[in-house]
C-alpha cells in the first residue's frame, strides 16, 4: 500500500529563518510527487510536481527536491505570508490516478 | 478562469439523514476526483471520474456513498444514511490530462458534520 509521511507535524519559525520540511514516501512506481499549500478554509493549492530523483523546482522562496525515498521543501528567508499547511502527495503507477497524501506540516512564520 | 466550486461550504445534519454535496469542476476538465479529510487524518482519495464514467471508486468507504457525474459536467456525492464517522471535509478536484505537469485543482471543500 502506498504511504506518504511528513515531518515535522508543525514548525514555528522566525521571519527570515530558513528551514526544510520532509516528505518520505513508499509507492509502487512513482509517477509524480506533488507539493501543495493549504490555507485555513481553503482547498490545497498546487505548488510543484517532481518526477525523478535529483530533480529540483523553485518558486519564490520555496525549493522542492526529490530523492528515491524522500522529498524536501526548503523555505528560504520565509515571510509571515508563507504560513500555511504544506501537503505532500504521491501519484503512483498502480493504475489508480488518485493522490496519496501525507498529513501535512503546519508552518507558522512569526514576524 | 473560474476554479472548482463546491457547495454547500458547510452542512450539519443528524445521523440517519441524507446529504448531497455538489462539485462544479473547471470547464473542460474531463477528470474529476472526490477526496475526504477526517479530523486528525490525511486527505484520502474516494473516487475518480473521467467525463461521466467512474474510472476508479476504490476509495469509497461503503455503499452509503453514491457519486454521480451528470453528462460529464458537475458531480454530486450523496451520503445516505449519514453516520457520525462520515463527518469531515469533502474536497473535489479536477484536472486536464496534463495533471502530472499542472497538478490537480482543488475546491475549497464542504465541511460535513453529522450529529
Amino acid at each position: 500500500e502506498d504511504q506518504v509521511t511528513q515531518s515535522p507535524e508543525a514548525l514555528r519559525l522566525q521571519e527570515g529563518e530558513s528551514s526544510s520540511l520532509n516528505c518520505s514516501y513508499t509507492v509502487s512506481g512513482l509517477r509524480g510527487l506533488f507539493w501543495y499549500r493549504q490555507d485555513p478554509g481553503k482547498g490545497p493549492e498546487f505548488l510543484f510536481t517532481l518526477y525523478s530523483a535529483g530533480e529540483e523546482k523553485e518558486k519564490e522562496r520555496l525549493k522542492a527536491t526529490l530523492t528515491k525515498k524522500e522529498s524536501f521543501l526548503h523555505i528560504t528567508a520565509p515571510k509571515p505570508e508563507d504560513s500555511a499547511t504544506y501537503l505532500c502527495a504521491a501519484n503512483s503507477g498502480g493504475g489508480a490516478d488518485g493522490l496519496t497524501f501525507g498529513k501535512g506540516t503546519h508552518l507558522i512564520i512569526q514576524p | 478562469e473560474a476554479g472548482v466550486t463546491q457547495f454547500p461550504s458547510h452542512s450539519v445534519i443528524e445521523k440517519g439523514q441524507t446529504v448531497t454535496l455538489r462539485c462544479d469542476p473547471i470547464s473542460g476538465h474531463d477528470n474529476l476526483y472526490w477526496y475526504r479529510r477526517v479530523m486528525g487524518k490525511e486527505i484520502k482519495f474516494l473516487l475518480h471520474f473521467v467525463k461521466e464514467s467512474k474510472q476508479d471508486e476504490s476509495g469509497m468507504p461503503n455503499n452509503r456513498f453514491l457519486a454521480e457525474r451528470t453528462g460529464g459536467t458537475y458531480s454530486t456525492l450523496k451520503v445516505q444514511p449519514a453516520e457520525l464517522e462520515d463527518s469531515g471535509v469533502y474536497f473535489c478536484a479536477s484536472s486536464q490530462n496534463d495533471r502530472l505537469i499542472n497538478g490537480y485543482t482543488f475546491g475549497s471543500g464542504t465541511r460535513l458534520t453529522v450529529v
